[in-house]
This record gives C-alpha cells, sequence and structure tokens, in this order.
C-alpha cells in the first residue's frame, strides 16, 4: 500500500520555463509534506516543505502547494535551470505524538525531472 | 557546518556475513534515520535514533538493527546478509524535536551482496 505516490516518473520541461511536479496522498495522519532532490549516487538533498497548517510555501524559485482536501501537493519550479534536472521525492511525515512522529518519512517513487537548455 | 557522513561509502560481502554501517550526524541534530534506497521499493524507512533510543521502526526484519551512541553518532547493522539486500544505505539527520520535521542526508552506504 503506497501511502505516497508520484505518478508521473517523468517530466521534460525547456529552460526557463515552469516544471510542475505532483504527489499524491492517502494517509490522513500525515501533516508536513517535504520535497527532495536527489543525484545519482549522492543522498537526497533537502529543497522546500510545507506544514499542514499552510497551502503555501515559497522558497526563491521553489514554491509547493497543498490541498489537503484532495490530498495533493505540489512543486513548481520557476524559471527552469538545466541544473535542476534530477530526481525528485515527496515526502510525508505523520502527525507528532508527543514528538514521536518525526523522523519518519514516507517517500513517493520519484520523478526524474529533465530539463533541456 | 559539516554535513552528514557515512562510512564506509561503497561495501561488497558474500551472502551469510554481516555488516556495520556508520553516520555521524550534524553537529546539533539528536535525530538520526536511517532509509534503504532499491529500485524496486525505492525509499524505505529503516528505523530512527533520537537521544540514543529507538523511536520508530519500519517494516524490516529483525536483521537489521541500529543503535545510536551519546554523541548522536549512530551505526546500521545487517546480519545474515541476504542477495536482496543490496542497495543504497541512507543515513538522515534531524534536530528531532520542536516544529522542524526536515531531515538532511548523508550521501549514502552502497552495499553489494554477492
Amino acid at each position: 500500500d503506497q501511502q505516497v505516490k508520484q505518478n508521473s516518473p517523468s517530466l521534460s520541461v525547456q529552460e526557463g520555463r515552469i516544471s510542475i511536479l505532483n504527489c499524491d496522498y492517502t494517509n490522513s495522519m500525515f501533516d508536513y509534506f517535504l520535497w527532495y532532490k536527489k543525484y545519482p549516487a549522492e543522498g537526497p538533498t533537502f529543497l522546500i516543505s510545507i506544514s499542514s497548517i499552510k497551502d503555501k510555501n515559497e522558497d526563491g524559485r521553489f514554491t509547493v502547494f497543498l490541498n489537503k482536501s484532495a490530498k495533493h501537493l505540489s512543486l513548481h519550479i520557476v524559471p527552469s535551470q538545466p541544473g535542476d534536472s534530477a530526481v525528485y521525492f515527496c515526502a510525508a511525515s505523520p502527525k507528532s505524538a508527543g514528538g514521536t512522529s518525526y523522523g519518519k518519512l514516507t517517500f513517493g517513487q520519484g520523478t526524474i525531472l529533465t530539463v533541456h537548455p | 557546518k559539516a554535513g552528514v557522513t557515512q562510512t564506509p561509502r561503497y561495501l561488497i560481502k558474500t551472502r551469510g556475513q554481516q555488516v556495520t554501517l556508520s553516520c555521524s550526524p550534524i553537529s546539533g541534530h539528536r535525530s538520526v534515520s536511517w532509509y534503504q534506497q532499491t529500485p524496486g521499493q525505492g525509499l524505505q524507512f529503516l528505523f530512527e535514533y533520537f537521544s540514543e533510543t529507538q523511536r520508530n521502526k519500519g517494516n524490516f526484519p529483525g536483521r537489521f538493527s541500529g543503535r545510536q551512541f551519546s554523541n548522536s553518532r549512530s551505526e546500521m547493522n545487517v546480519s545474515t546478509l541476504e542477495l536482496g539486500d543490496s542497495a543504497l544505505y541512507l543515513c538522515a539527520s534531524s534536530l528531532g524535536w520542536g516544529s522542524s520535521y526536515e531531515q538532511y542526508f548523508g550521501p549514502g552506504t552502497r552495499l553489494t551482496v554477492t
């Protein structure tokens, strides 16, 4: 049972345009969401996060949108650059019961983003 | 600030052997989580240690174990290795408390079981 799903295995975008990566989740207990970027043979790099009390969070070229009723989040990258080409993972963390759930992230399967010059 | 470090980076073991992987978290981080990445299963949570105690555990057999030391460094052990244990093992550290859920990952240890 995959609780976090990234239904698009890959996405191809032209440099300068917007990249939109999508993620759906099924577990209502998730209340914190994160996006990571990963290059081959390296660990994931944290990009941006959002708490369930918000519907949008921005950091430079990266914006994450959360639609709780649809259990859907998306990552927008504007403008896209060739250096953004990597695998992008969304991850979710459950509500913390007295601080006990912080360290357990559930990841999607990833989306390969290719930004063409 | 130095990032998360993992040693060794690459390891080749034979079926039936055991292996120990090491992780040093970012200074000040008290939580260390371990993940397994394979092509078929993706990134899967193994366990988390916070202040030397296992705080969360994923769905892996008892052959996978870990521990955390008083300086927050952590080790992960896999006994009686199987071919299916070949994977990239990632360690991540975080503050482990407050409102910050962000985890910062090390480069991983690539384990190959032959």
